[in-house]
């Protein structure tokens, strides 16, 4: 079973629209949830959540995580084409002093048309 | 499913050794990637390539070269390795084709150089 779930897989709006993405995670360890966009061909780095409720803001982005229910949302504002990617939640397990790696969820491919 | 596989998921090399990482995808992948992750700083392209023996530096090539002599293998390689390598590694591969920005991403494999 997949340890990271992102919903939805796809989707599709219009410029200025806002959307939610959302991540949930079932792993053991946790360590921290991140996010990233991935256009053409290199993943770029958004947030690295570690706290509950403590918002992360970029720009038209934030994110926040509830590490009771295992889940972190990835908010959008007045969506610009853009912002048009696959948006990655990924989550890092750990003990002790070090990491015992990263599990990816599977995407949402995000379309903002004009 | 889709499958990249790294070869390791921990490593432990001494100071100077040669490191080789292997990543093999199993979809026909014409895209493969190499990236480090390490804390605050998320996902760094070392290297990638686009097709066989064709490869292209990233954001942080010093200190790694890479292999690609068959189009499911991509190889990492720290000629000399240092302890500021020391590091989480993740191997991807997505398919070759305008707007397609869905990458697959192997479990990572953790080097530590001592």
């Amino acid at each position: 079973e997949d340890k990271v779930v992102q919903s939805p897989l796809s989707l599709v709006v219009h410029e200025g629209d806002t959307v939610t993405l959302n991540c949930s995670y079932e792993v053991t360890n946790f360590r921290s949830l991140l996010w990233y966009k991935q256009e053409k061909k290199a993943p770029t780095f958004l947030f690295m959540l570690t706290s509950s409720g403590i918002e992360k803001k970029s720009g038209r982005l934030s994110s926040i995580l509830d590490k009771k229910e295992l889940f972190s949302i990835l908010n959008i504002t007045a969506t610009q084409t853009g912002d048009s990617a696959i948006y990655l939640c990924a989550v890092e397990e750990g003990s002790g002093g070090g990491a015992d790696g990263l599990t990816f969820g599977k995407g949402t491919h995000l379309i903002i048309q004009p | 499913d889709v499958k990249v596989t790294q070869s390791s998921r921990y490593l432990v090399k001494r100071t100077g050794e040669k490191v080789f990482l292997e990543c093999v995808q199993d979809m026909d992948h014409e895209n493969m990637f190499w990236y480090r992750q390490d804390p605050g700083l998320g996902l760094r392209l070392i290297y990638f390539s686009y097709d066989v023996k064709m490869k292209e530096k990233g954001d942080i090539p010093e200190g790694y070269s890479v292999s690609r002599e068959k189009k499911e293998r991509f190889s990492l390689i720290l000629e000399s390795a240092s302890t500021n390598q020391t590091s989480m590694y993740l191997c991807a591969s997505s398919p070759l084709g305008r707007g397609n920005t869905e990458a697959f991403f192997g479990q990572g494999t953790r080097l530590t150089v001592v």
